[in-house]
């Protein structure tokens, strides 16, 4: 079972600003371990969104933004496009039971 | 550019076996840790193994210890993932991943569906 809990989906219109949370524990965001998001367009595999909590990699548009506080990060989308519909998964290391990566349980981004 | 091609994936019984493969090129595979990621509906993204440049160090999560082995071979820039004792909740697609310096998960395969049953 997944360790990071997101919302289930979020929506917005084109040109909108959409959030998504990331919850964990003292185990693992709360231990100061870095956050990733990841993108997953349909019928594909996941994609490096953001890394080390708010770094895009090359290529990636700068709509997308990423932050962290306490035991939680966030992934924000501005100027939401059409394009963006996908599901986000956000991951980080837990140093619990021996220490293992863990990803969110993800979220379904529509836009209307 | 980075490829990753998986293969081997199938239908296998309840205690079967199956071993899944990665095809590596773009760039010099064996200066690079490589993992397994699993996707499957009920569980979502999970990390299943890693390996390191010289096969000395790998790790796996609980639910495989005993039963999965990831191996390489980097003179043919090949991962693998030896499957044993397979069971239902094994079913899943399987991406062969190359992780980045940060606990991240940089470059990913296109994906291979292992589905146990009987």
């Amino acid at each position: 079972q997944s360790v990071l809990t997101q919302p289930p989906s979020v929506s917005g219109a084109p040109g909108q600003r959409v959030t998504i949370s990331c919850t964990g524990s003292s185990s693992n965001i709360g231990a100061g371990y870095n956050v990733h998001w990841y993108q997953q367009l349909p019928g594909t595999a996941p994609k490096l969104l953001i890394y080390n909590d708010n770094n895009r990699p090359s290529g990636v548009p700068d709509r997308f933004s990423g932050s962290k506080s306490g035991t939680s990060a966030s992934l924000a989308i501005t100027g939401l496009q059409a394009e963006d519909e996908a599901d986000y998964y956000c991951q980080s290391y837990d140093s619990s039971l021996g220490g293992s990566y863990v990803f969110g349980t993800g979220t379904k981004v529509t836009v209307l | 550019e980075v490829q990753l091609v998986e293969s081997g994936g199938g239908l296998v019984q309840p205690g079967g076996s199956l071993r899944l493969s990665c095809a590596a090129s773009g760039f010099t595979f064996s200066y690079y840790w490589m993992s397994w990621v699993r996707q499957s509906p009920g569980k979502g993204l999970e990390w299943v193994a890693n390996i390191n440049q010289d096969e000395n160090e790998r790790y796996y999560v609980d639910s495989v210890k005993g039963r999965f082995t990831i191996s390489r071979d980097n003179a043919k820039n090949s991962l693998y993932l030896q499957m044993n004792s397979l069971r239902g909740e094994d079913t899943a697609v399987y991406y062969c991943v190359r992780p980045g310096d940060h606990n991240n998960f940089d470059d990913w395969g296109q994906g291979t569906q292992v589905t146990v049953s009987s």
